[in-house]
């Protein structure tokens, strides 16, 4: 059974940026497709990028500030978000699958604050 | 981007009771591509449904899901006290794969 473990809270001034980790054990993350997900506070959920026919897609709105990477030595996937903003105050997960998401870490708040 | 409009918003039954749960999106989905997700306080989303009738892995038979094209339906036969959550659908027709607003299951 899959288990994934993110990394701690963060708090981030505006134009900083965050790097957050998500740790797979049970599985390799190579046999694995990993997605993003995030819930602004009191909002629902937001996909902000996986995969679509082997290939890293992100969501057009965070076009440019958004970056899915993987270290496959460690099992460990990363999201790295640029140039913060209060609207990007939210609680991060990753999760896995394509498509639908059947297995989710167990999130990482991050809040943008001056 | 397709959006997904869930309702109602939130919905007050008693345990033992049937739940309904629509979900509308704004434009045909490809195929069945919808799931729906549980989200209980302080946890993270739960997969409940896929390809819009699946049952997920573990989860009980008393959660069905139904529907096609643009109209969808997550249906809770008889409430458990567990089962009073948030509930969200979300589609993967196409990117971004987008999810609802929530309906929220509270106890009357």
């Amino acid at each position: 059974q899959v288990q994934l473990v993110q990394s701690g809270a963060e708090v981030k001034n505006p134009g900083a940026s965050v790097k957050v980790s998500c740790k797979v054990s049970g599985y390799s993350l190579i046999e694995l497709s990993m997605v993003w997900v995030r819930q602004a506070p009191g909002i629902g959920l937001e996909w902000m990028g996986g995969f679509e026919d082997g290939e890293k897609i992100y969501a057009q709105k965070l076009q440019g500030r958004v970056t899915m990477t993987e270290d496959t030595s460690t099992d460990t996937a990363y999201m790295e978000l640029s140039s913060l903003r209060s609207e990007d105050t939210a609680l991060y997960y990753c999760a896995i699958g394509t498509y639908f998401f059947d297995s989710w870490g167990q999130g990482t708040l991050v809040t943008v604050s001056s | 981007e397709i959006v997904l409009t869930q309702s109602p918003g939130t919905l007050s039954l008693s345990p033992g009771e049937r739940a309904t749960l629509s979900c509308r999106a704004s434009q045909s989905l490809s195929s069945v591509y919808l799931a729906w997700y549980q989200q209980k306080p302080g946890q993270a989303p739960r997969l409940l449904i896929f390809n819009a009738s699946s049952r997920a892995t573990g989860i009980p038979d008393r959660f069905s899901g139904s529907g096609s094209g643009t109209d969808f339906t997550l249906t809770i036969s008889r409430l458990e006290p567990e089962d009073f959550a948030v509930y969200y659908c979300q589609q993967y027709g196409s990117s971004p794969y987008t999810f609802g607003q929530g309906t929220k299951l509270e106890i009357k």
